[in-house]
């Protein structure tokens, strides 16, 4: 069935370095969408991807949706403390369902 | 405010007991999920509803059923054929983008 992988699991950095986290799909997507979970908290969008290479910018936060519409990379920006979380990408298969990657897990370290 | 709601926040079931989550909404959104969120892991879904009196199977439907009979109410009953219930269950309402309720822990007594 259709299923949204998503790498790496786990990610630690130091304040200030760059983060990606990278998200593949077994079929082509509609549209991806991500969120961002705090701990203890529940998912808050963050931006949807709808085209073909399509590259977004939220400021230090960078989006791509790839030309296949079956991947797709979030990039952080010299990480800050307010960064931590678990960021998911989302993808809608077709009406209405929507599958979560597994998300990937970001500690920074100050 | 509008929002989803879930409730209550914490749940405990015991052996061969159905147990009911609810969520409500005052988004007006037509579309309606219920995830099932593992310690670590990420969102699966479970079922969703596109629209008053319907809904579809997601990956994980085993043991769980569900009911729209109003747009504003979406309430996922975990039953006794559920196995292993201990998890965090989200509801989501909308397309995109998808609002989350709080989420609703569920414990096995």
């Amino acid at each position: 069935g259709q299923q949204v992988m998503q790498i790496p699991q786990y990610q630690h950095v130091q304040e200030g370095e760059d983060f990606t986290t990278y998200c593949n799909s077994s079929t082509t997507l509609s549209n991806i969408q991500w969120y961002k979970q705090r701990p203890g908290g529940h998912p808050v969008f963050l931006i949807q991807l709808v085209k073909s290479g399509e590259v977004k910018k939220q400021k230090r936060l960078t989006f791509q949706f790839g030309e296949a519409k079956k991947n797709s990379s979030l990039h952080i920006t010299a990480t800050q403390t307010t960064d931590v979380g678990t960021y998911f990408c989302a993808g809608l298969v077709w009406r209405g369902d929507m599958r979560f990657g597994a998300g990937t897990r970001l500690t920074v370290k100050p | 405010d509008g929002g989803i709601t879930q409730s209550p926040k914490y749940l405990f079931r015991k052996e061969g007991q159905n147990v009911t989550l609810s969520c409500e909404q005052n988004l007006n959104h037509d579309a309606m999920y219920w995830y099932r969120q593992d310690p670590g892991q990420g969102l699966r879904l479970i079922y969703y509803s596109q629209i008053v009196n319907d809904f579809q199977k997601g990956d994980i439907a085993e043991g769980y059923s569900v009911s729209r009979e109003k747009k504003e109410s979406f309430p996922l009953t975990v039953t006794s054929a559920q196995k292993n219930p201990t998890a965090f269950y989200l509801c989501a309402g909308g397309g995109v983008p998808q609002h989350f309720g709080d989420g609703t822990r569920l414990s096995i007594l």
